[in-house]
């Protein structure tokens, strides 16, 4: 079963605005990964927060992390249609070979 | 991007005969993955290894082998192909924390 479980499953917002998706997770994780999907590409990496941060910024991009609550936030600012794709959270392992495990995703689409 | 290649990059057999996909890497990452992409269940994981040699089975492994015979190709075989594993076939590699994906095989079993 999956760990990381995104909502909203699906998001439409005009360009300009920012975007806000949530991942909620089940078990201790040593890192919470998001990764973004085009249509009918492969996932590419956004941005890695360990579990002992809190906040993490890359360009447009802000991503939350509280485990306390286990979730994450990612906030997309000034959204541009080149932005819509789907948005996956991955959960890292504590330890050993332990796969990442992926959400379902979010599919955001961003209207000119 | 990591040099990852997946082929063939489409497939279409019938039910009962044997497929084989190939991920290839360039990058020299120790773990290798093979994910399946379906609407409505996200991507699964399938098997992975970690090193040569070394695999094991993720959440969808049923009706799937692998085989890692050296670090850089990692193959996905369907021993008798059937209807539901018509799919989007992902590889991904992972050297520390973040993974690569590949470009995807689109694969329809009729």
């Amino acid at each position: 079963s999956q760990q990381g479980e995104e909502d909203p499953q699906a998001l439409s917002i005009q360009e300009g605005e920012n975007a806000t998706m949530n991942c909620s997770y089940k078990t201790s994780i040593n890192n919470l990964q998001w990764y973004r999907q085009n249509s009918g590409r492969g996932l590419v990496h956004l941005i890695l927060i360990r579990s002992n941060e809190r906040e993490k910024h890359s360009g447009r991009l802000r991503v939350t992390l509280d485990t306390s609550k286990k979730s994450s936030s990612l906030l997309i600012t000034a959204s541009r249609a080149a932005d819509t794709a789907s948005y996956f959270c991955a959960t890292g392992p504590v330890s050993g070979n332990t796969p990442l495990v992926f959400g379902k995703g979010t599919r955001l689409s961003v209207i000119a | 991007d990591a040099g990852i290649t997946q082929s063939p990059r489409h497939k279409v057999t019938e039910t009962g005969t044997p497929v084989t996909l190939r991920c290839h890497q360039t990058e020299n990452h120790r773990y290798m993955y093979w994910y399946r992409q379906d609407p409505g269940h996200g991507l699964r994981l399938i098997h992975y290894s970690y090193g040569v040699k070394d695999t094991d089975k993720g959440e969808v492994s049923d009706g799937y082998s692998v085989s890692r015979s050296k670090t850089e190709d990692f193959l996905l075989t369907l021993e008798s192909a059937t209807s539901s594993q018509t799919s989007v076939y992902f590889c991904a590699t992972q050297d520390t924390d973040e993974q690569y994906f590949g470009p995807g095989t689109r694969l329809t079993v009729t």
